[in-house]
């Protein structure tokens, strides 16, 4: 029973084509978060939301939105993707904000932009 | 940016321990010491935190200097499935996100 899943688990598509990641955790948590890891496997913050309202914005182009419908679910659309988008998408999720530190991580979704 | 310096890479023997270091030299008494490890295609994984104590689970044990300026991650008896990067974190209670460094690369070989 996945803690923390997340689809596609790969992706891969044509440069200026719109896409969406999709993940759920079934921890209870009240914080959900996105991790990008580029090709030189630095994982960096791009957003996070607590119990779906966004806290966290790392001054990502705005090509990426994020959505939480609820906070089991904190989904990743991508419009006009670029070569440069190419990368690991990692969800994570943690009880709280102030547990941020405690991150459980989704086995990530790796995204390739030809 | 990340406030810890790690080695690069590591290696140890199937079996033994492994014990790595990370350097922390401007952490302020509010800051926790965060370990996580990145097994090869895989989410990250937390293993411990601690603030001054020593502490220990299933998984590890964390060592804190007194002065709190370093620790160490020891892994006593690494097996293959321990390959992997580890990242040591440090994270004011306050603070909203985790900020992954470059960690340190651990091959463990038989």
């Amino acid at each position: 029973d996945t803690a923390v899943s997340q689809t596609p688990k790969y992706l891969v598509t044509q440069m200026g084509n719109d896409k969406s990641i999709k993940c759920e955790q079934n921890l209870g948590h009240d914080t959900m978060y996105w991790y990008k890891q580029d090709s030189k496997k630095f994982l960096k913050i791009m957003f996070s939301y607590n119990n779906k309202e966004l806290i966290i914005n790392e001054t990502v182009p705005n090509r990426f939105s994020p959505k939480s419908p609820d906070k089991a679910h904190l989904n990743l659309h991508i419009n006009s993707l670029e070569l440069g988008d190419s990368a690991v998408y990692f969800c994570a999720s943690s009880r709280s904000v102030e547990s941020a530190g405690e991150l459980f991580f989704g086995e990530g979704s790796r995204l390739t932009v030809l | 940016d990340a406030k810890t310096t790690q080695p690069t890479s590591m290696d140890c023997a199937e079996g033994r321990a492994a014990n790595l270091p990370c350097n922390h030299s401007t952490i302020s008494g509010n800051e926790y010491v965060y370990w996580y490890r990145q097994i090869h295609s895989q989410g990250p994984q937390y293993i411990i935190h601690g603030l001054k104590n020593n502490e220990t689970n299933e998984m590890a044990s964390l060592i804190i200097t007194e002065d709190r300026k370093s620790s160490t991650l020891i892994l006593p008896h690494a097996t293959l499935r321990d390959t992997a990067v580890y990242y040591c974190i440090v994270r004011d209670t306050g603070f909203q996100k985790l900020v992954f460094g470059t960690g340190t690369r651990l091959l463990v070989s038989p």
